[in-house]
């Protein structure tokens, strides 16, 4: 499992308010990502990071922005949540970009009322 | 985007039955890998394959890359009740940037 831990596991919080979720891994692998989980949709990809300060964006980034200061922690924020975007986020990490695994922390549900 | 395409949705059986699922695309990829999800946890790989034609056991899942390179299969024998969960095939473009593409999910019920 990499190490992966997410934080918080749950929150709830009203629309118009910034939300940071924070993902830290134990392994030291270089690439990280952030994926939401919808019903229907499976999951998909909001932004990666393919090491310190570098990131990049994913199929569904639009309302997100990324930060990646440490090599463990890769944190997203939503600066002004919407309903929409009530789900469940997923931080992944991989050593290679392309060929290797990606790995998957527990999950954080958030819901915006 | 791009799509994988997963099947079945969802599939109820009996305990010791066996199991098979697939995806498939109009796309060809370099990468195929099949994860498994429990309720509140995260995706876990189960295999992975990284070569057309490629045949992969993991105890009693079996996967394969298509020839084609354009779908995969997971076959689970003899399945348990410890089996239930939702399987995710994922797949990485060729010459894609190495993002993967994820299936939509096989929701996966077994009967004792």
């Amino acid at each position: 499992d990499a190490g992966i831990t997410q934080s918080p596991r749950h929150k709830v919080t009203e629309t118009g308010t910034p939300v940071t979720l924070r993902c830290h891994q134990t392994e030291n692998h270089r690439y990280m990502y952030w994926y939401r989980q919808d019903p229907g949709h499976g999951l998909r990809l909001i932004h990666y990071s393919y090491g310190v300060k570098d990131t990049d964006k994913g199929e569904v980034s639009d309302g997100y922005s990324v930060s990646r200061s440490k090599t463990e922690d890769f944190l997203l924020t939503l600066e002004s949540a919407t309903s929409s975007q009530t789900s469940v986020y997923f931080c992944a990490t991989s050593t290679d970009f392309g060929t290797d695994t990606q790995y998957f922390g527990p999950g954080t549900r958030l819901t915006v009322l | 985007g791009q799509q994988l395409n997963q099947s079945p949705q969802s599939m109820f059986i009996q305990e010791g039955e066996d199991v098979s699922m697939n995806c498939t695309s109009s796309s060809i990829f370099n990468t195929w890998l099949w994860y498994k999800q429990e309720p509140g946890e995260g995706p876990v790989l189960l295999i992975a394959l990284y070569k057309a034609g490629e045949l992969t056991s993991n105890g009693r899942l079996t996967a394969q890359f298509g020839i084609t390179r354009k779908d995969s299969f997971l076959n689970i024998s003899a399945s348990i009740p410890s089996d239930v969960g939702i399987y995710f095939c994922a797949g990485q473009l060729a010459g894609n940037t190495g993002k993967l593409i994820f299936g939509q999910g096989t929701t996966l019920q077994v009967k004792p």
